[in-house]
């Protein structure tokens, strides 16, 4: 069945570095979205990419979508302390699959 | 705009006891679901509903009942809690079934003693 892989787990960036998570899926996705969720809070939708080899920026998170639709990126430049928590990818097809996620940690 | 209401947010049952989890939406959204959270483990879907007056089993089913009541709720019921239902569940909404990015609820906090 359809598995969306997303590495690394976990990960720990000193304040000022940056941050990548990959998202990698068994089959061709129809689209992938991303999530953060902050510790003990509840996952917030970040972006929707639809296209191949799409690109999207929102202030310091690049996201982008491979061209052949079935890996993912989400990039964080200059990490700070509100970076904190974990990130999913979500991919779309018939379903949508979650990943596992990426738990960021930042060291002050 | 309230988005997605979960009521309880902590819960504690005792092994057989039931209960029942509500989910309700005001963004007019078609498609609902309910998953849960355990540590390592991402969010696995338990079921769902794509449109009122559907449901469907996700990925983790077995010891739970879903209502789609009306468009705005969507309660899942759980007849004879188990250790292993501990566990932190999530409601979400999403205008259609697919293609469109889940607003999640705040989550209930669920531990079977």
């Amino acid at each position: 069945g359809q598995q969306v892989m997303q590495i690394p787990q976990y990960q720990h960036v000193q304040e000022g570095e940056d941050f990548t998570t990959y998202c990698n899926s068994s089959t061709t996705l129809s689209n992938i979205q991303w999530y953060k969720q902050r510790p003990g809070g509840h996952p917030v939708f970040l972006i929707q990419l639809v296209k191949s080899g799409e690109v999207k920026k929102q202030k310091r998170l690049t996201f982008q979508f491979g061209e052949a639709k079935k890996n993912s990126s989400l990039h964080i430049t200059a990490t700070q302390t509100t970076d904190v928590g974990t990130y999913f990818c979500a991919g779309g097809g018939d379903k949508i699959i979650f990943g596992k996620g990426t738990r960021l940690h930042i060291l002050p | 705009n309230a988005g997605v209401t979960q009521t309880p947010k902590f819960q504690v049952l005792k092994t057989g006891q039931s209960m029942t989890l509500q989910c309700a939406q005001d963004m007019n959204h078609n498609s609902m679901y309910w998953y849960r959270q355990d540590p390592g483990m991402g969010l696995r879907l338990i079921y769902y509903s794509a449109s009122e007056g559907t449901t469907d089993k996700g990925e983790v089913p077995n010891g739970y009942n879903v209502s789609r009541l009306n468009k705005r709720e969507f309660s899942l019921r759980l007849e004879s809690a188990a250790p292993s239902q501990t566990s932190v569940y999530f409601c979400a909404s999403s205008a259609e079934y697919s293609g469109h990015g889940y607003t999640f609820g705040s989550g209930t906090r669920l531990t079977v003693v």
